[in-house]
């Protein structure tokens, strides 16, 4: 069964850098059909969608976070990552790792449990 | 302000029937995309209800339904059970932003 994994600093500091791990087990990060996404909810909010890798390397990125996210993979980890600059207390969220076929239409089907980011100073 | 519009809150008693509305326009559901729906339950993660405007995943009992049409989606919940009180998100592409966006969300509680 495939699982998903977060993990992360738990403390950015305003301004750094967040640095994210997913950790994908039970299943291969390079298959032919599939995406993986970051996808965040702020304390008490919604959910938004962070932006998407393939195991090839290409991504797609939310527009509203203006350039600042960059996703990669490992394939050889099963891993894929996620780093975010110049970070503020907006960017405080739960962080999810999720799963989703083809491009642009397809549902999340497999989720992370999530791992909490506050952005201080 | 999220693109696809839902009502804060639903509620009803056991047994009852609710559903839970979704409006966008003609960038994203009005545009064909299709609209997924997650239920959360407190203190955790998303998980796909209903993808593809109504197909149920497997293990997602019949009680749940969706439907969509024109600019708005609809979750259905028949035979209202306390086990169902979460947050519930719809969910589709915008071609105008050129993004995945959710719905803001509802919470279900019961009566």
């Amino acid at each position: 069964q495939l699982r998903l994994q977060e993990s992360g600093p738990g403390l950015v500091k305003t301004s750094e850098t967040l640095s994210l791990t997913c950790t994908v087990s039970g299943g291969s990060i390079c298959t032919s059909t599939h995406y993986w996404a970051l996808i965040r909810q702020p304390p008490g909010k919604g959910l938004e969608w962070v932006g998407s890798v393939y195991c090839s390397g290409t991504t797609y990125y939310n527009p509203s976070l203006m350039g600042r996210a960059t996703m990669s993979v490992d394939t050889s980890k099963d891993h894929f990552y996620l780093k975010m600059n110049s970070v503020t207390a907006a960017d405080t969220a739960v962080y999810y790792c999720a799963r989703h076929l083809g491009l642009t239409t397809k549902s999340f089907d497999v989720w992370g449990q999530g791992t909490m980011v506050t952005v201080s100073s | 302000q999220s693109v696809l519009t839902q009502p804060p809150s639903v509620s009803g008693a056991p047994g009852q029937r609710v559903t839970i509305s979704c409006t966008g326009s003609n960038s994203n559901i009005g545009a064909g995309y299709a609209v997924h729906w997650y239920q959360q339950l407190p203190g955790t993660a998303p998980k796909l209800l209903i993808s593809d405007n109504n197909i149920r995943p497997s293990g997602v009992p019949d009680r749940f339904s969706g439907s969509k049409s024109g600019t708005s989606a609809s979750l259905a919940i028949t035979g209202l059970q306390a086990e169902d009180e979460a947050d519930y998100y719809c969910q589709s592409y915008d071609a105008s932003l050129g993004a995945r966006v959710f719905g803001g969300g509802t919470t279900l509680t019961v009566l």
